[in-house]
Parts: structure tokens; sequence; C-alpha cells
């Protein structure tokens, strides 16, 4: 069966260093999305992207963010500037088509961020 | 940002029980509420996506129910099996790609 692959599992890293978060989301996939739950909080959505240009994203997803889909298989998340409060889990899904939210995403297991 | 709240945390159930537990969310500007299954160490499952008052899905012992005027949903498990520990979140869609999630319930089925 397809699944997201998320790559690293889990990445160290020192406060100020950008870290590039990496998904392969399932092939005929077009929407993708990333998310991600600190410790002990919610998961929450920071960002969806469609067609190589953000659809929507939220108030956590600043001027240190960035997406892209460099190669056409690879979706990728950047953290220019890591601060402490960038350690969470990150979740990167996909979805085959967009229903207005009733579309069903398929989620990798994750990238665990640590920023020492 | 409308919160969706869980309820219980987290739930310790013997093999054979049935159990249930809940999400709320505002009634408003409601589109769309999604039920995933979230096993330690792996990716979140989706299990349903609901979008009419009054529907109910089902599958296999895992059943759920919605409400949208009062703005509540009900995730049933019955004869739980051990299997069946996980966390289970819900999270609410207006329409737009942005999903809000709940804190996510702890099931945790004792053999």
């Amino acid at each position: 069966e397809p699944e997201v692959t998320q790559t690293p599992s889990h990445q160290v890293t020192q406060m100020g260093q950008e870290v590039i978060l990496r998904c392969v989301p399932i092939s005929n996939h077009l929407y993708f999305y990333w998310y991600r739950q600190i410790l002990g909080q919610k998961v929450e959505f920071l960002v969806s992207f469609y067609n190589n240009e953000i659809s929507e994203k939220s108030e956590i997803f600043d001027d240190q963010f960035s997406v892209e889909r460099p190669d056409g298989s690879n979706f990728t998340l950047k953290i220019r500037s890591t601060k402490l409060e960038d350690s969470a889990m990150y979740f990167c899904a996909s979805s085959e088509v967009f229903a207005g939210g009733t579309d069903t995403q398929y989620f990798g297991p994750g990238t665990r961020l640590t920023v020492l | 940002i409308l919160n969706v709240e869980q309820s219980p945390q987290s739930l310790h159930v013997q093999e054979g029980d049935s159990t249930n537990f809940t999400c709320s969310f505002p009634s408003s500007n409601f589109y769309a509420l999604h039920w995933y299954r979230w096993e330690t160490a792996k990716s979140p499952e989706a299990l349903f996506v609901m979008t009419l008052n009054g529907d109910e899905k089902k599958k296999g012992r895992i059943s759920a129910t919605l409400n949208t005027k009062e703005g509540y949903s009900y995730l049933y498990i019955k004869g739980s099996q051990p299997e069946d520990s996980a966390t289970y979140l819900c999270a609410r869609n207006t329409g737009g790609f942005k999903t809000i999630f709940g804190a996510g319930t702890r099931l945790f089925v004792k053999a």
C-alpha cells in the first residue's frame, strides 16, 4: 500500500542553524501539507501546498519557514534559523484531491526535530 | 482559532469492554470532521470523515456519530482489543485547507 515517507526520523540541530525536513508524498497525490506537534500540545496545521505554491498557511508559518517541491517527488520544509521553540514532531501529509476539507489526508510517520 | 476539545484525555479499559469518547467543536462554520487513529511510532491513520448532521460511519468495531447543530461527535469501539490501543484524534475543517485538531484521547486496552 502506498505511504508517505519522511526523512530523517530524528534531527538534532543547534539553535540558529537551518534544517530541511524531507517528505515523499504518495505518488499520484496533488495536495501536500505540513503539521507539527510540540510535545504535550495539539497537532497544528502549518501550511498546504498545491501546484507549486502555498494554498494556505497558519500564523505559525512565518518568514523562517518555507516549503518546496524541488523535483516532483520530494516535498520539503525548511526552517532558516531554528529556535528552541521549533522543537517538535513535524508531519507531512498528502491527499489526492482537495474536496473542501472532506478529502482524506495520508500522514507520514513524522520527523522529530530537537533544537539545542 | 476555534477550538476542538476531546474527552477524556485518556482511558483505560479491559479487553472486551466497549468504550466511547467525545469530540466537541464550535457548531458555526462547520464543514467536516475527521477522526484519526494514531499508534505510537506510526503515522496517524484516517478513520472517518463526516460532514452531515446525523452522519453515522462504521469501520469494523469502530463507529462514529456526528451532531453538527450541537457541535459534537462520538467515537465508539465495541469489544475493545489490545490492538485498539492508540491515540484517537478528531479534527475540524471549515472548508479551507486548514484543519484544527483536538488533543486526542489516549486509549489503553489491557488484555
